[in-house]
């Protein structure tokens, strides 16, 4: 089983901040998600990984499959980005889920 | 239109009640997927279907079964319903495995 863990569970940041979530898995993984929970409780898919980099808007994903190890990244941080972010690896069809950072962006 | 679509989005009911959950999705793919987020917000896999077929199935009670009548549909239904069966439950859909995946908006049960 992959164990999935991510830090910090809780962030508050100041609106134009640079935000970074991290996580990081046990074992080796066919790809990593990152999911975006809104306080309404809709789920977004963000990014699917298997290597290097991705990046949409202002939302950067990079992993290293080394270390085991994926960051989330949020550029110019706004109140909208106020969420959940989950990140979770997936072995073959079994995936493996994070408990989630809960982002609080402060105007 | 709503791409992964969940009925009913909340739903109350009283311990040792049977009760469905219906998903639906218009985006043609191959796999969908249950999942249970409890009160931690811990998300968690149940079942996964491609093309009608179960390919995950996690250790969840038997009180808990799947249905798959097509591709684009995928029901849970759930019998002699329990106090801990209440959670938030996700119908998601991907093209396949390999691919990201999109969630329906949730199904809050409560059991009383």
């Amino acid at each position: 089983k992959n164990e999935v863990e991510q830090s910090p569970q809780n962030l508050t940041a100041q609106e134009g901040e640079f935000i970074t979530i991290n996580c990081s898995y046990s074992v080796g993984i066919s790809a990593l998600h990152w999911l975006q929970q809104h306080p309404g409780g809709g789920i977004v898919s963000l990014f699917m990984l298997s290597s290097g980099k991705k990046k949409h808007g202002r939302l950067i994903a990079t992993i290293n499959i080394q270390e085991k190890h994926s960051s989330l990244h949020i550029t110019a941080s706004h109140p909208r980005d106020s969420a959940v972010y989950i990140c979770a690896s997936r072995t073959g069809n079994q995936f493996y889920f994070g408990t989630g950072t809960s982002l609080t962006v402060i105007p | 239109d709503t791409a992964v679509s969940q009925t009913p989005k909340y739903l109350v009911t009283q311990m040792g009640n049977d009760k469905s959950i219906k998903c639906e999705q218009n985006l043609g793919h191959d796999t969908m997927y249950w999942y249970k987020q409890d009160s931690k917000k811990f998300l968690k896999i149940m079942f996964s279907y491609n093309n009608k077929e179960l390919i995950i199935n996690e250790t969840v009670p038997n009180r808990f079964s799947p249905k798959s009548p097509d591709k684009a549909h995928l029901n849970l239904h759930i019998n002699s319903l329990e106090l801990g069966d209440s959670a938030v439950y996700f119908c998601a859909s991907s093209q396949s495995p390999v691919y990201g995946y999109t969630f329906g908006s949730g199904t809050r049960l409560t059991v009383v």
